[in-house]
């Protein structure tokens, strides 16, 4: 019963690779995002979906594309793969778009990049 | 400058004790504050909300000084189980406040592990 889950955990691969990480909440939220966080831990939004719109896009590479299905699911796919996009992504929801609203996140998908 | 900043530690302090940390932000037209909690290698987590007149939530007391654009969390004798990173976290409003725009920005975070 996982509130906010994320698939693959760990994820592996080779520079120019394409991947993608999948999200889904069952909250019954309409905000989904993705953020980043870095080695020195600093975490930073990349993107936010309210409602399967995009609303955020914080100047993120065009190699980054998100996909909202539906407002249950936000998924994250990376084109050619570089050493620099090695982190941990972290995708969270809210209730709505409110600022006020407590976000919930997933329990993260450490990516390395070799 | 960073936007929000924060001493990054470690803390190690002994349990019982007390221990604050301290945050600033840049941007005057901050809207909203929070304290989220971060174990090693899990997910963020909200610890409580920050309002203007200071709130406490048990041992955890935080406190907002608008004008000195700083914010701050105070927890009293301190178990075990308080060791973590504790993330400042401002929200911005965007050019329509209230619309979405508006965004989470995090400190780098303040280590503090508990000592037995």
């Amino acid at each position: 019963d996982t509130a906010v889950s994320q698939t693959p955990k760990y994820l592996v691969t080779q520079m120019g690779n394409d991947k993608s990480i999948k999200c889904e909440q069952n909250l019954g939220h309409d905000t989904m995002y993705w953020y980043k966080q870095d080695s020195k831990k600093f975490l930073k939004i990349m993107f936010s979906y309210n409602n399967k719109e995009l609303i955020i896009n914080e100047t993120v590479p065009n190699r980054f594309s998100p996909k909202s299905p539906d407002k249950a699911h936000l998924n994250l796919h990376i084109n050619s793969l570089e050493l620099g996009d090695s982190a941990v992504y972290f995708c969270a929801s809210s209730q709505d778009l409110r600022a006020t609203n407590e976000q919930f996140f997933g329990p993260g998908t450490r990516l390395t990049v070799l | 400058r960073k936007e929000v900043e924060q001493d990054p530690g470690p803390f190690n302090v002994p349990e019982g004790a007390t221990v604050a940390f301290n945050c600033t932000y840049s941007n005057s037209a901050s809207q909203s504050f929070f304290w989220y909690r971060q174990d090693c290698r899990k997910e963020p987590k909200l610890l409580m909300s920050v309002y203007s007149s200071g709130n406490e939530d048990g041992r955890f007391t935080a406190q907002l000084n608008r004008a000195s654009q700083y914010i701050s969390l105070l927890i009293r004798d301190s178990k075990l189980s308080d060791s973590a990173t504790y993330l400042c976290v401002v929200t911005v409003g965007g050019r329509d406040y209230g619309r979405g725009n508006e965004k989470l920005t995090f400190g780098t975070g303040t280590r503090l592990t508990i000592i037995p």
